[in-house]
């Protein structure tokens, strides 16, 4: 099952920040959180993920809470290209032999 | 750097019978997994390979199979088609030792009739 919690949809104004929240209220100490989406037809995207400091890349920023029980990523300027299903995922990094477990995401709608 | 490439994209079998799906994985990456995603839903870990053995399997049965050769690259074998299996089904390849994620391919759209 998965462990994490996600709104089913949002929609967001192009050229506006989007803000995704997640629910991880069972998270270990040791567990990272990652994000993903997935565009219609393709495979999912890795877009970032975090221990327990904030994250930024070229593509979002995550938002950890201090007590780790909850996260945000946040996309700053949302284009319609970034229409996707989000996935929110907590997973021990254990170098790559760890399986994902999806749950069934956001779905973001950018809208013009 | 190459992606993770998978064929064929699109694929029509009759029940009962028996597909092979394969997969290329990212260039430097020694792993590769395998997930069913049903349509609406959030893809399903089928298995991973990892030295050319099974490393871990979901909640799939004995009818799903695999192989990983040499170069990394592996196949997915499903045997006696239900109408259920109907599916896309991904392959994703990661790096046993480098904390990047795991790269996804596009997928194989499989449809049972």
């Amino acid at each position: 099952d998965a462990k994490t919690t996600q709104p089913p949809s949002m929609d967001c104004a192009e050229g506006r920040a989007a803000n995704l929240p997640c629910n991880h209220s069972t998270i270990s100490g040791n567990e990272y959180v990652y994000w993903y989406r997935q565009i219609h037809s393709q495979g999912p995207q890795y877009i970032i993920h975090g221990l327990k400091n904030n994250e930024t890349n070229e593509m979002a920023s995550l938002i950890i809470t201090e007590d780790r029980k909850s996260s945000t990523l946040i996309l700053p300027h949302a284009t319609l290209r970034d229409t996707a299903v989000y996935y929110c995922i907590v997973l021990i990094s254990n170098f790559g032999n760890e399986k994902l477990t999806f749950g069934t995401g956001t779905r973001l709608t950018i809208i013009p | 750097e190459t992606g993770v490439t998978q064929s064929p994209t699109h694929l029509i079998k009759t029940r009962g019978q028996q597909v092979t799906l394969r997969c290329s994985s990212q260039s430097g990456h020694n792993t590769v997994s395998w997930y069913q995603q049903a349509l609406g839903q959030g893809p399903q870990f089928i298995f991973q390979y990892y030295r050319e053995e099974e490393n871990g399997r979901g909640n799939f049965p004995p009818r799903f199979s695999g192989l990983q050769f040499p170069n990394y690259s592996s196949e997915l074998n499903v045997n006696a088609l239900e109408l259920d299996d109907s599916a896309l089904y991904l392959c994703a390849s990661s790096s046993r030792g480098q904390d990047y994620g795991y790269t996804f391919g596009s997928g194989t759209r499989l449809t049972v009739v």
